[in-house]
């Protein structure tokens, strides 16, 4: 079946300006997260939704940051007043069962922010 | 955030040796150990999943142990081959939490 899709794979824009990332996730996946990676750092994990709820938002680093889920599917990751320290690639995950040990997180193939 | 450390950062090997990397976490509240391989352009895909100390686990020529006692796991790649280049992550869930912390990885070549 289809795996996680993301877009834009790319997306350039100046300081200041908003942006918009988007996540498909695989069918049937009721949870759904969203990471980082900054250049030479690990992945960072931002929020995580169950359903269209987001109980864990301890990732985001600021208040320019925020995330949305609908109909259990699409998720978007908007960032305000982008800043150059945002330029990373943000990567989307699904799986099945967030509270099973076993449980594995498919990832999508990211969107690489820069900000000029 | 939680540490997870990963040796060596990089490597360069030539095609047909063995190889092995290390993944470091700590070992309280120890739920789950994951890695992954992420190739150049392409989404990070999931090697294998471990809970157990003493597990190990083996898809095709590459394999994994877990010592959850002293919190580290190992990623072995038997007769290395071109294909096998990439960045190898581990990632730690600790009880009670969702998300994976992960380290930043072992970036593998494979030198034909």
């Amino acid at each position: 079946g289809a795996g996680v899709s993301q877009s834009p794979s790319n997306k350039v824009t100046e300081k200041g300006k908003d942006v918009e990332l988007r996540c498909d996730p695989i069918s049937g996946h009721t949870a759904l997260y969203w990471y980082r990676q900054r250049l030479g750092q690990g992945l960072e994990f931002l929020i995580y939704f169950q359903g269209n709820s987001a109980p864990d938002k301890s990732g985001l680093p600021s208040d320019r940051f925020s995330a949305e889920r609908t109909g259990e599917s699409v998720s978007t990751l908007t960032i305000q007043r982008t800043q150059q320290e945002d330029s990373a690639v943000y990567l989307c995950a699904s799986s099945l069962h967030s509270r099973v040990a076993t449980d594995t997180q498919y990832f999508g193939p990211g969107t690489r922010l820069t900000v000029l | 955030i939680l540490n997870v450390e990963q040796s060596p950062q990089s490597l360069h090997v030539q095609e047909g040796d063995s190889t092995n990397f290390t993944c470091s976490f700590p070992s309280s509240n120890f739920y789950a150990l994951h890695w992954y391989r992420w190739e150049t352009a392409k989404s990070p895909e999931a090697l294998f999943v471990m809970t157990l100390n003493g597990d190990e686990k083996k898809k095709g020529r590459i394999s994994a142990t877990l010592n959850t006692k002293e919190g580290y796991s190992y990623l072995y790649i038997k007769g290395s081959q071109p294909e096998d280049s990439a960045t190898y992550l581990c990632a730690f869930k600790v009880t009670g939490a969702n998300n994976l912390f992960f380290g930043t990885g072992t970036r593998l070549t494979v030198i034909p």
